[in-house]
């Protein structure tokens, strides 16, 4: 079946270092990817997503490449700062407005 | 962006008792709702899947008369977790998608803890 594999956390920066967070996935067909972002305390938010290869999403910083020939999706930021603290969360979806699949998450945890 | 409210944001309860978590969407209409459960320091993991009107759809391994689903509004869901047990304990996250746009959407979540 589909999955999602994120690297391993978790990860701690200091402010403004660059961050990347390995995202790789299995699926038949062609998924929607996303990140997700879960603050302490709180729900998911999307973050950003791609819906078709070579797609780039991006928001607040954070970019995302769907690469369809590697099966990736790495998170990035070239600038990390102290309030992105949060557990991030790839997943993908078969078809629109269907189920997600999520890996386990990584958590990051930037320091002044 | 659109909102979603669960109630309650946490709720202990006693073994062997039935604990009812409501999820609505306060500016959109559902027409799909899914069901995940999350348990500490781990991913999100799918329970089931609702449209409005019509019965629960669950995952393999997710017992269907103990976490009762009604999805009986455009914009409000029900999970019931019967005869809870501590191994329960967990937070419990809906997500709606909106009609028409298939925008998927999540509520803040719902800690349970079962003693």
């Amino acid at each position: 079946g589909d999955s999602v594999t994120q690297m391993e956390g978790p990860v701690t920066l200091s402010e403004e270092a660059f961050l990347t967070i390995n995202c790789t996935y299995t699926a038949t067909g062609y998924p929607s990817l996303f990140w997700y972002v879960q603050y302490p305390g709180e729900g998911l938010q999307l973050l950003l997503k791609a819906t078709k290869a070579d797609d780039k999403g991006s928001n607040k910083g954070f970019e995302a490449t769907y690469r369809k020939e590697t099966t990736s999706f790495h998170l990035e930021k070239g600038s990390v700062q102290v309030s992105d603290s949060a557990v991030y969360f790839c997943a993908l979806s078969a078809n629109q407005g269907g189920k997600l699949i999520f890996g386990q998450g990584t958590e990051l945890s930037v320091k002044p | 962006g659109a909102v979603v409210s669960q109630h309650p944001s946490r709720v202990i309860c006693k073994s062997g008792t039935s604990v009812k978590i409501e999820c609505r969407s306060l500016d959109f209409q559902a027409t799909t709702m899914f069901w995940y459960r999350q348990f500490p320091k781990q991913s999100l993991m799918l329970m089931a899947t609702s449209n409005e009107g019509s019965k629960a759809t669950y995952e393999q391994g997710v017992e269907k008369d103990k976490f009762l689903i009604n999805h009986a509004s455009l914009t409000l869901s029900t999970l019931t977790v019967t005869s809870a047990h501590p191994e329960d304990s967990s937070f419990y996250i809906c997500s709606p998608v909106a009609g028409g746009s298939y925008e998927q959407y999540f509520g803040p979540g719902t800690r349970l803890t079962v003693t």
